[in-house]
């Protein structure tokens, strides 16, 4: 059962241009939503991340926008740079509760592939 | 790579045989998590450890054990390496409960012909 679904799978964006990332999700336990970045051959970056109390972040071109009633949440990258160009995930986590059973574990969605022309 | 390392880096196995996979942290985080990273599946959980000797499965942990005995190693092993275990695989920590990031490894990628 696939929790977070992401889209597109692919995406090319010319330099400069504006880069949407797509995710929803179906557990409404969630309540911490991180964007990770993957360059080929190292492991995921913690990017920036959303709790759903708030419907956007924002951190220099990147910004979250969080929509809690539809159960989905985006990533913007604005002013798209070839050094943007990166697997991007996004994830879902539950909280770390009194009884510490949820211990973390990060939900991903599909990844998806950037790549930014000059 | 928040002082994380993984051991090998890359390993071709054959099908039926023992592998076992290494994550070394010097970060003394508490949590630490295997993940594997598929084509179309993004990165899927299969172990994770909440502390010396305490360890769950994941969503994938068929065909997989791990062990922890001490703070910094997290080992993972696969008993009887099969085609479908053919991945890259990513060793994941976290502080306790107070901060939510995972820091990740640089990956072990493994081929099982």
């Amino acid at each position: 059962q696939q929790q977070v679904k992401q889209s597109p799978q692919s995406l090319i964006v010319q330099k400069g241009g504006i880069s949407i990332i797509n995710c929803a999700y179906e557990n409404t336990a969630f309540d911490y939503f991180p964007w990770y970045q993957q360059f080929p051959g190292k492991g995921p970056a913690l990017l920036i991340a959303i709790r759903p109390d708030v419907s956007e972040k924002k951190e220099g071109r990147f910004t979250i926008s969080f929509n809690k009633s539809a159960k989905q949440f985006s990533l913007h990258i604005m002013d798209s740079q070839p050094g943007d160009s990166a697997t991007y995930f996004c994830a879902a986590l539950p909280p770390f509760n009194a009884g510490g059973t949820s211990y973390g574990k990060l939900t991903f969605g599909q990844g998806t592939i950037l790549t930014v022309h000059p | 790579d928040a002082g994380i390392t993984q051991s090998p880096r890359h390993k071709v196995t054959e099908t039926g045989t023992p592998v076992t996979l290494r994550c070394h942290q010097t970060e003394n985080h508490r949590y630490m998590y295997w993940y594997r990273q598929d084509p179309g599946h993004g990165l899927r959980l299969i172990h994770y450890s909440y502390g010396v000797k305490d360890t769950d499965k994941g969503e994938v942990s068929d065909g997989y054990s791990v062990s922890r005995s001490k703070t910094e190693d997290f080992l993972l092993t696969l008993e009887s390496a099969t085609s479908s275990q053919t991945s890259v695989y990513f060793c994941a920590i976290s502080e306790s409960s107070g901060s939510y990031e995972q820091y990740f490894g640089p990956g072990t990628r493994l081929t099982v012909t």
